[in-house]
């Protein structure tokens, strides 16, 4: 079974740019979600997609948004970039919405803002 | 406010010796997961932990859970290099994972 897919592996931008990233969940699976992970302030929640709808989303700008696609894959979007954005950003899927399914991680974009 | 905490932050070790890490957290759960990531990669699961007392163990590694004072441990047994990595625990919060602050592990031999 083949794992969570993200792309593209590592992306640079200037600021004020806008960045796209794309993840494909596990088959199977509904719920995706997306993890920002910068230096020096941890692993922090962006979003969450199920059945193509936003569930939840942290404590993020608005410049920060998504969708989810018919096929469950998703695209995070990252409007006038700042330096700040640069991060590894993590995707992860999970089945249904069932609290207790557990989260699977994929490889990760490297976001790189000059 | 929603808190993981983990200490220490960074922890050097010595091969063949014994530590443990610790991970508070400040709101119910009743699951709470330990990841492992090496420099630069994703997360690897490492353990899910489902309820008060639970226990668990791979390898040099175990991991505990006590719900009633909000607290994980994950020790290390006979520490080796291969463990070097940085360990984050996280909690689920309404249905988001909140991740600890994680500890740097480096095994010196």
């Amino acid at each position: 079974e083949a794992g969570v897919t993200q792309s593209p592996t590592h992306l640079i931008k200037t600021r004020g740019q806008q960045a796209t990233l794309r993840c494909s969940p596990i088959s199977g699976h509904t719920s995706v979600y997306w993890y920002q992970q910068a230096l020096g302030l941890g692993l922090q929640f962006l979003l969450w997609y199920d059945e193509g709808e936003e569930r939840n989303r942290g404590n993020f700008p608005p410049r920060f948004s998504g969708r989810q696609f018919p096929n469950y894959s998703s695209e995070l979007n990252v409007n006038a970039l700042e330096l700040e954005d640069s991060a590894l950003y993590l995707c992860a899927s999970r089945k249904g919405q069932t609290l207790y399914n557990e989260q699977f991680f994929g490889p990760g974009t490297r976001l790189t803002v000059l | 406010e929603l808190k993981v905490e983990q200490n220490p932050l960074f922890l050097s070790m010595q091969e063949g010796k014994n530590y443990t890490i610790y991970c508070n957290y400040s709101t119910t759960s009743d699951r709470l997961y330990w990841y492992r990531q090496d420099p630069g990669k994703s997360l690897e699961s490492l353990f899910v932990l489902l309820s008060n007392g639970a226990v668990k163990q791979e390898g040099r590694l175990m991991a505990s859970l006590d719900t009633k004072a909000r607290l994980s441990t994950l020790h290390i047994t006979a520490a080796v290099h291969d463990l070097s990595a940085t360990y984050f625990c996280a909690v689920v919060v309404t249905n988001k994972l909140i991740f600890g602050t994680g500890t740097l592990l480096a095994v010196q031999p």
